[in-house]
């Protein structure tokens, strides 16, 4: 079966401290994995990774994948209170057909400030 | 240029009644994709469909049903609705079938 693992499920810190959000995944035909915020109803897209070992960075947050160890890092720096929100990894499978994107449950992120 | 566009915003409706809900893509995007996100979990695959036609069916019942018109619009529908059906409907539109989702804010249907 199909899944998608994020680690940890909730993490509370202070603003200003770096955070690390993992996600591991174990799907048929992997094509890439992506990483949304989710802060009221909308995910809206951070990053698409297809290629192990490429950092992908976009101001605070940067991402890589690990495609022999099946995960990935979403690491946020000097982390503000407008980084609150769940983040959530999803997995992009199958090798010809549509089957959708497969999603891990979250990581709740709480940033105090 | 709007976004994805979703309506309506909030729904109740009772056990074992219908319920239709609509998505307008962005300009431009073909393919028209909906997700059921139940409270404290990610959001799971229902529907992916492309120039009109399906493309991918998640593990849903078949009392779970879609459609795309010839504007790209779509419209997701739920019969027999069960109390476990309350959740955020997504729809999500990309240019191609598997290429650059963008989500719109959700339908909030609960059942009661």
């Amino acid at each position: 079966e199909d899944k998608v693992v994020q680690s940890p499920l909730s993490l509370v810190v202070h603003e200003g401290d770096t955070v690390t959000l993992n996600c591991s995944y174990e799907v048929t035909n992997f094509r890439s994995l992506l990483w949304y915020k989710q802060e009221k109803k909308a995910p809206t897209f951070l990053f698409m990774l297809t290629s192990s070992g490429i950092e992908k960075k976009s101001g605070r947050l940067s991402s890589i994948l690990d495609k022999k160890e099946l995960f990935s890092i979403l690491n946020i720096t000097a982390t503000q209170t407008g980084d609150s929100a769940v983040y959530l990894c999803a997995v992009d499978h199958s090798g010809g057909g549509a089957d959708g994107l497969t999603f891990g449950k979250g990581t709740h992120l709480i940033i105090q400030p | 240029d709007a976004g994805v566009t979703q309506s309506p915003t909030h729904l109740i409706k009772t056990r074992g009644q219908h319920v239709t809900l609509r998505c307008s893509p962005i300009s431009g995007h073909k393919s028209v994709s909906w997700y059921q996100q139940v409270l404290g979990q990610g959001p799971q695959f229902i529907f992916q469909y492309y120039e009109k036609e399906e493309r991918g069916r998640g593990n849903f019942p078949d009392r779970f049903s879609a459609r795309q018109f010839p504007n790209y619009s779509s419209e997701l529908n739920v019969n027999a609705l069960l109390l476990g059906d309350s959740a955020l409907y997504l729809c999500a539109s990309s240019t191609t079938v598997r290429y650059g989702y963008t989500f719109g804010s959700g339908t909030r249907l609960t059942v009661v």
